[in-house]
């Protein structure tokens, strides 16, 4: 079936890099994304890159895509204590109708 | 408004009441999604609505679950009977169209006593 496993917690320090990992099951998913969730706050979509693509920068943020082994993994460069968050890897669901299927998210915590 | 809203922020409810949780997704928006997040984990995909059919619900726990869209535009997810297991954050999101970018919106914390 259709899965989606991260890590549950990383502590980085202040200024340090941060990478997140996870690992999906479905090949053909066309999109994979990262989303943010802070305490309280709904998901925020961070970043997402196509599945024919194998590495996307965004600002401070990095994407890569390993297909073959079917990982995907985030970092994030010169890490804030704003960063600190719930991470969530998600895949596009089976089917045609665009539904995500969410790993179970990765706490980053930033120590000044 | 500018974004997806959702209401209540925060239901509490008694064991075998039912509630309805409402979504007013972004203008505009034809795709609308019901998610489930329990604590400490990843939201959970239930239905998913494209204008006012329901495209696909084969999230929905049980029959207990029941969503409608009946203008295309404000869902409600009605859930009868409800269990302590219901307990859960409610997540809305829309997008512009079936696999474009999801928008969500704050979520319904229900809490069944």
């Amino acid at each position: 079936g259709e899965d989606v496993e991260q890590s549950l917690f990383l502590s980085v320090r202040e200024g340090d890099s941060s990478v997140i990992n996870c690992t999906y099951t479905d090949s053909s998913s066309t999109y994979l994304y990262w989303y943010k969730q802070e305490p309280g706050a709904g998901l925020q979509l961070l970043t997402y890159i196509f599945s024919n693509m194998d590495m996307k920068q965004d600002q401070r943020l990095t994407v890569l895509l390993n297909k073959k082994d079917k990982h995907l993994s985030l970092r994030i460069a010169d890490t804030q204590t704003g960063d600190s968050a719930i991470y969530f890897c998600a895949e596009h669901g089976s089917g045609n109708t665009g539904k995500l299927i969410f790993g179970q998210g990765t706490t980053l915590q930033v120590k000044p | 408004g500018a974004g997806v809203s959702q209401t209540p922020s925060n239901k509490v409810t008694e064991k075998g009441k039912y509630v309805e949780l409402r979504c007013d997704p972004i203008s505009g928006h034809t795709a609308l999604y019901w998610y489930r997040q329990s604590l400490g984990q990843g939201p959970e995909f239930l239905i998913y609505f494209q204008g006012t059919g329901a495209a696909d619900d084969s999230g929905l726990p049980n029959d207990r679950f029941f969503a409608v869209r009946p203008e295309g535009s404000v869902s409600t997810l009605k859930i009868q009977r409800t269990e302590r297991g219901d307990s859960a954050v409610y997540l809305c999101a829309s997008s512009f169209a079936g696999y474009n970018e999801q928008f969500f919106g704050p979520g319904t914390r229900l809490t069944v006593l």
